[in-house]
């Protein structure tokens, strides 16, 4: 079936850990997107990029980074510069950047102990 | 300016009740505005979404109201069920400058006792 797939599932990182979260579609979508989610603020995008080898600072970029190295995946590594890490990450991709829906895989949560 | 603000936080209805939820959005130039639909430990789903140029759209028991003029949009779920409990999110996106990448909403968590 296709669809986007996000692993792991959960995830425990250790104070100063880097960790790289898995983002893999098989949609044929150009343009993938990675957006995290807190309690009570809905959610933020963190990266998105439009095209193979192309990615743009979301909002909330700051502690977080991606490589497109190829269409069907969008990997994040969460830093150990990222001060508040644990959280919900959603990534998400859609035909074209413009005017197409996004679809959201299931999401990765991301505990910092 | 790239702000949408969602009401309620939470809402608690009843079986065949119908709950509105109400975005608010200040930059003019948003013209898309989905809504999204999240169960937990999900991601969200697209449930139905609007352009501008109309004030009302109507897919199955959802409908988006549009009022351009105040900047304000809400969701409608008619005769809701138990099912319909989630958590739900407006968001908007400036397709034409901006493509798909879209600001969202707090969330509403809805509740739809039996």
């Amino acid at each position: 079936d296709g669809g986007i797939t996000q692993s792991p599932k959960y995830l425990f990182r250790k104070e100063g850990q880097n960790v790289t979260l898995s983002c893999e579609q098989n949609l044929n979508h150009d343009a993938m997107y990675w957006y995290r989610q807190d309690p009570g603020q809905g959610l933020r995008l963190i990266y998105y990029s439009q095209i193979v080898n192309d990615f743009q600072k979301g909002d909330i970029a700051e502690g977080y980074s991606v490589s497109r190295e190829k269409k069907e995946s969008f990997p994040l590594t969460v830093t150990s510069a990222q001060k508040n890490p644990t959280a919900f990450y959603l990534c998400a991709s859609s035909i074209q950047f413009s005017g197409n829906t996004i679809y959201f895989g299931e999401g990765s949560w991301l505990t910092v102990v | 300016q790239q702000q949408v603000k969602q009401s309620p936080q939470s809402l608690i209805v009843q079986k065949g009740g119908i709950p509105i939820i109400n975005c608010a959005y200040e930059n003019t130039a948003f013209d898309y505005f989905p809504w999204y639909q999240q169960f937990p430990g999900k991601g969200p789903a697209l449930l139905i979404a609007i352009r501008p140029d109309v004030s009302e759209k109507k897919e199955g028991r959802f409908t988006i109201s549009f009022n351009k003029s105040a900047k304000q949009f809400s969701l409608h779920i008619m005769d809701s069920q138990p099912g319909d409990s989630a958590t739900y999110f407006c968001a908007a996106s400036m397709i034409e400058t901006s493509g798909s990448r879209l600001t969202f909403g707090e969330g509403t968590q809805l509740t739809v006792n039996p």
